[in-house]
């Protein structure tokens, strides 16, 4: 079966400085991969997508992630943080008809 | 283009009640899907319907039951409420019925609250 593991349930970091979130899959064959965010009181929208092809996917709000299949890593990253980045931040793989998703990441940024 | 749209927003259930939530997909889109999100959790897949017929199931009891009808707007019937069944229930549409319905768009979702 497929899962998706998040490491780290709470990442802070300095405004200006780099977000990393982490995101391991589980899977024989590699999955459609997607990061999503979730701000409070709101449901999920979705910041970038992996399916094939380039390994490097850019999202929207400055976001990045690469897709290392030696690693089955999908980690998420962004140059410089932002105030408005505070929020959950959730990996997900394509399984059969649903996704699965990680437990989720909280970011926070410190002024 | 309309996105995904849920109601009720939030309700209160006493345990045992029953509950209806409701989905209007995206349009052009044929697929739903419904995800139970349980606090401080990620969410959770319940069941897809697809052209009006469940196309997968997740591992809920058979008291979690839906309906899609032919405009592919959904129903989420939870019956016999039970307290951990407090969640934010999601709703995502996309298009497509099977491996290939990959990129699902979420609705804001409704809080349910079960006393």
């Amino acid at each position: 079966a497929q899962s998706v593991t998040q490491l780290g349930s709470h990442v802070s970091v300095s405004e200006g400085a780099l977000v990393l979130l982490r995101c391991n899959y589980s899977s024989s064959v590699p999955p459609y991969l997607f990061w999503y965010v979730q701000y409070p009181n709101q449901g999920l929208q979705l910041l970038l997508k992996y399916t094939t092809g380039a390994t490097l996917v850019k999202g929207i709000n400055g976001f990045e992630a690469e897709f290392k299949k030696s690693e089955t890593s999908f980690h998420l990253t962004k140059p410089s943080a932002h105030m408005s980045d505070a929020a959950e931040y959730f990996c997900a793989a394509q399984g059969a008809q649903k996704l699965v998703f990680g437990q989720g990441t909280r970011l926070t940024i410190n002024p | 283009e309309t996105g995904v749209t849920q109601s009720p927003t939030h309700l209160i259930k006493t345990r045992g009640q029953q509950v209806t939530l409701r989905c209007s997909s995206q349009s052009g889109h044929n697929t739903v899907s419904w995800y139970q999100q349980a606090l401080g959790q990620g969410p959770q897949f319940i069941f897809q319907y697809y052209r009006e017929e469940e196309n997968g199931r997740g591992n809920f009891p058979p008291r979690f039951s839906g309906l899609q009808f032919p405009n592919y707007s959904s129903e989420l019937n939870v019956n016999a409420l039970e307290l951990d069944d407090s969640a934010l229930y999601l709703c995502a549409s996309s298009l497509g019925g099977s491996w290939d319905s990959y990129e699902q768009y979420f609705g804001p979702g409704t809080r349910l609250t079960v006393t």
